[in-house]
């Protein structure tokens, strides 16, 4: 099983809603990324997590919060988001031993805020 | 953070080679190159990894000059399907063991095969 798996495909939410972006992987990865990705944009780092700790966070403002409950799951919550964080996010994993290992990427979830 | 440049664009037609130039000046030692293909509204995929000299697969090649200073993608026979946004990534070697990298794209290249 190679696969990085995202639920759900697409979310609309208000801007007073309370929703959760789910992703899983059973890769044995121990590494896993949050990207957002604008149209036409790059994926942008958001958070990454190794050995489910929070190693890096890029300066995400807190109406996005990450959790990491075990070795394959990465939750996203979302909380008062406003319309400009409509985008694709994006989960990644990858192993942590090797300098050359790969990543991989989940389907994405496009989520519009209205 | 290792910053990489791409050309934004390019065009080819089917059944040409396309190479792609990334340049990755301030690359660490322990740095890999890696690229990724990404199709719209979907997640980026894995094409090629190297370190230096050649490397093939059986989809692509990536070269890599000694100095490491720039890395070229080469797709043979392009067909229509290989439209897509392509990016180039030198990830970054973590502060500490057990940490993950900090995998960074950059603006990407998009190819546009035409018939």
């Amino acid at each position: 099983d190679t696969e990085v798996t995202q639920t759900p495909k697409h979310l609309v939410m208000g801007m007073t809603n309370k929703k959760s972006l789910k992703c899983e992987q059973h890769m044995g990865h121990r590494a896993m990324y949050w990207y957002k990705q604008k149209a036409k944009k790059p994926p942008e780092l958001m958070f990454v997590y190794s050995y489910e700790k929070l190693s890096i966070n890029e300066s995400v403002p807190s109406r996005f919060s990450p959790e990491c409950p075990n070795s394959s799951l990465l939750n996203l919550h979302l909380h008062a988001l406003q319309p400009e964080d409509s985008a694709l996010y994006l989960c990644a994993s990858s192993h942590l031993r090797d300098m050359n290992t790969e990543a991989f990427f989940g389907q994405g979830t496009r989520l519009t805020v209205v | 953070l290792a910053k990489t440049t791409q050309p934004i664009s390019m065009d080819s037609y089917e059944g040409q080679e396309v190479n792609i130039t990334c340049s990755h000046n301030n690359i660490a030692t322990n740095d890999y190159i890696t690229w990724y293909q990404q199709f719209p509204s979907q997640g980026p995929r894995f094409i090629i990894q190297g370190y230096k000299t050649k490397v093939t697969n059986e989809v692509a090649s990536l070269f890599i000059p000694a100095d490491r200073k720039s890395s070229t993608l080469s797709l043979p026979r392009v067909s229509l399907s290989d439209t897509a946004v392509y990016y180039c990534l030198v990830g970054v070697t973590p502060a500490r063991s057990g940490s993950a990298r900090q995998l960074t794209f950059g603006s990407g290249t998009q190819l546009t095969v035409l018939p």
